[in-house]
């Protein structure tokens, strides 16, 4: 079946550790998606690629990057990751700008629930 | 900075009960919509979305949603719900005019056996 696969689903990580979350999709989809859920909050957009574009979010910390080596793989950098930065880290694909304008639906994985201790 | 609003966080019904989840986004331009579900353990799923033409969408499991521009509202329905529609239910909107897809803060719908 074509998925969103995301790895691992469970990470720890130490303070100040730098951690890597990866993402791959079989869809072959323009668009690549990560979004930070805290608790009882929305999803959190922190940037995306439209296919090589990177879109970064204003309020996306500096401590998080990203990287999309080719269509189907992409990769979520915490440099530096603090107590805060614990969270489920969601991945989701998207084919793109429909025919009558904006965007697709998104096609999300399970995630990666990130411990940080 | 476009956002959307849900407004019920907890939502506890009786099966057979009808449900509507409230949901407004803050944008005035043109949009596309769309309803996630998330059952205990799964990943998100969409439910249904709309991008033009009737404003009333129908989606998977019996459940549609009206779009009412006037009232920048994405309400979505269910006439009689089961056990199993236990879920975590988020509203999301993409401005056209650009390619972010924002989610609100879900409801936790429970049905009571």
């Amino acid at each position: 079946d074509a998925m969103v696969i995301q790895n691992p689903r469970y990470q720890v990580t130490q303070f100040g550790k730098p951690v890597t979350l990866s993402c791959s999709q079989t869809l072959n989809h323009n668009v690549m998606y990560w979004y930070q859920q805290k608790s009882s909050q929305a999803p959190k957009l922190l940037f995306h690629y439209y296919d090589k574009d990177f879109n970064n979010e204003a309020d996306t910390p500096d401590n998080f990057q990203s990287r999309r080596p080719n269509t189907s793989f992409c990769f979520l950098d915490i440099r530096s990751p603090g107590l805060g930065d614990a969270a489920m880290y969601l991945c989701a694909t998207s084919r793109g700008r429909t025919p009558t304008g904006g965007m697709s639906e998104a096609f999300f994985g399970q995630g990666t629930r990130l411990t940080v201790v | 900075a476009q956002s959307v609003s849900q407004h019920n966080h907890h939502v506890i019904l009786s099966e057979a009960a009808s449900l509507e989840l409230g949901c407004n986004y803050s944008y005035g331009g043109t949009v596309n919509l769309f309803w996630y579900v998330q059952y205990p353990g799964q990943h998100l799923q969409l439910l249904l979305k709309y991008f033009s033409g009737d404003p009333l969408v129908k989606g998977i499991k019996g459940f549609e949603a009206e779009f009412i521009k006037s009232k920048f509202s994405f309400n979505l329905r269910k006439p009689s719900v089961q056990w199993s529609d236990t879920a975590e239910y988020f509203c999301a909107v993409n401005a056209r005019r650009d390619d972010k897809i924002i989610f609100g803060k879900g409801t936790r719908l429970h049905i009571l056996p």
